[in-house]
């Protein structure tokens, strides 16, 4: 099986342009995570969705940063215009069941974003 | 205290030995944890989870003391393949939603020496 698949796994780009990152999570699962991982600040939620819904956005660090899920096997998150501190790895994760705190959480491999 | 916290190390240990990491964590309302190791440029990957007092899985034992809310990693007869950082995971209810977010200490770093 396939696991969460991210794209692209790296992007240069310079400060101003918009980024757009990319994830599909494993089929079935209907909770889907952004994070955000820098050395200063360690791995930090973004927002998730549980069934195409976004439940907690409260991690978005200002407007710039937007997130959507149109369908339950496709997610994107929008950096514009990005900016040189936005520059950290970017994690998806997906699990299979809405709530339940026993639910693992099954990453992507990252997009490593490096903004100029 | 904050939500997660870890020694960040790093631990450089010889081969074979038995080490030990600890968390504290500040959500008293939670009731299982997890221990996620992520190697170097990698994702992060489910380890074991604590749903009680602990959980053994070969090397691997995690313990969990909620009087105290503080949980701990053992790695006993070290092996260079365990050289990893290990982040400690609580989960916190998202109110009104009855869904649960993760939320990561910032690990511990393992370095196995031959």
């Amino acid at each position: 099986d396939a696991g969460v698949i991210q794209s692209p796994r790296h992007e240069v780009t310079e400060m101003g342009q918009e980024v757009t990152l990319r994830c599909k999570p494993i089929s079935g699962h209907n909770s889907l995570f952004w994070y955000r991982q820098t050395m200063m600040r360690g791995l930090e939620l973004l927002i998730y969705f549980n069934n195409n819904v976004p439940i907690d956005d409260s991690g978005m660090p200002e407007d710039r940063f937007s997130a959507k899920m149109p369908n339950a096997s496709f997610s994107t998150l929008k950096i514009q215009p990005s900016e040189p501190r936005d520059s950290a790895v970017y994690f998806c994760a997906s699990s299979p069941v809405p709530g339940g705190d026993t639910d693992t959480q099954y990453f992507g491999p990252g997009t490593r974003l490096t903004v100029l | 205290r904050k939500e997660v916290e870890q020694d960040p190390g790093p631990f450089n240990v010889p081969e074979g030995a038995t080490v030990a990491f600890n968390c504290t964590y500040s959500n008293s309302a939670s009731q299982s944890f997890f221990w996620y190791r992520q190697d170097c440029r990698k994702e992060p990957k489910l380890l074991m989870s604590v749903y009680s007092s602990g959980n053994e899985d070969g090397r691997f034992t995690a313990q969990l003391n909620r009087a105290s809310q503080y949980i701990s990693l053992l790695i006993r007869d070290s092996k260079l393949s365990d050289s990893a950082t290990y982040l400690c995971v609580v989960p916190s209810a998202h109110s009104g939603a009855g869904s649960y977010q993760l939320t990561f200490g910032k690990g511990t770093k393992l370095s196995v020496i031959p």
